[in-house]
């Protein structure tokens, strides 16, 4: 079975302190692993997609990496902004679904 | 690019009514949809999936003539929660998978259903 696990569950970070959250899985033949954003009361924000073991995808203050087991989601200097909960999810070749993990809810304090 | 939409973002009603929450997916043709029901603080919980002109696939658990869904078209597909009850109360989102190297799915803003 499909598994994808999130840590931490929270994170708070003063303003401008870096910190990664990790995402580990187990997807029978990956075809992708996603980074969402979702701010409260709304729907997810796509974020990143990555495909290969060493890829590493950049966007402003965010920076995802995938290894074989895991995916880190980097945030250098962060602020409050970015506080939202990060969810990651995984996907298995020839079939459109979605594994997702139970998020890492980010406080970035002023 | 890739833009959901969803329709109502919140509705009220009340026990024993049937409510219709529309998914568009509006610059592009998704030929399949997903449904996703989330509770507070949790992830999201894959409900089914739709597929453009065929029976949606539903997930272990999820009742098939309480959750209505239809896909009449590339852009549009349609959930209704039939004779509602209070613990139907929930956040109900949508995605549209895009047709790119990944398959990204990408997410209508959800719909808060309250049940009186």
């Amino acid at each position: 079975e499909d598994q994808v696990t999130q840590s931490p569950e929270a994170l708070r970070l003063q303003e401008g302190e870096s910190s990664s959250l990790n995402c580990s899985y187990t997807v029978s033949g990956l075809r992708g692993l996603f980074w969402y954003r979702q701010d409260p009361g709304k729907g997810p924000e796509f974020l990143f997609t990555l495909y290969s073991a060493g890829e590493e995808k950049e966007k402003e203050r965010l920076k995802a990496t995938l290894t074989k087991k895991e995916s880190f989601l980097h945030i250098t200097a962060p602020k409050p902004e970015d506080s939202a909960t990060y969810l990651c999810a995984g996907g298995p070749f020839g079939n459109e679904k979605l594994t997702f993990g139970t998020g890492t809810r980010l406080t970035i304090i002023p | 690019g890739a833009v959901v939409s969803q329709h109502p973002s919140r509705v009220i009603c009340k026990s024993g009514t049937s409510v219709k929450i529309e998914c568009r997916s509006l610059d592009f043709q998704a030929t399949t949809m997903f449904w996703y029901r989330q509770f507070p603080k949790q992830s999201l919980m894959l409900m089914a999936t739709s597929n453009e002109g065929s029976k949606a696939t539903y997930e272990q658990g999820v009742e098939k003539d309480k959750f209505l869904i239809n896909h009449a078209s590339l852009t549009l597909s349609t959930l209704t929660v039939t004779s509602a009850h209070p613990e139907d109360s929930s956040f109900y989102i949508c995605s549209a998978g895009h047709r790119g190297p990944g398959n990204e799915q990408y997410f209508g803003p959800g719909t808060r259903l309250t049940v009186t």
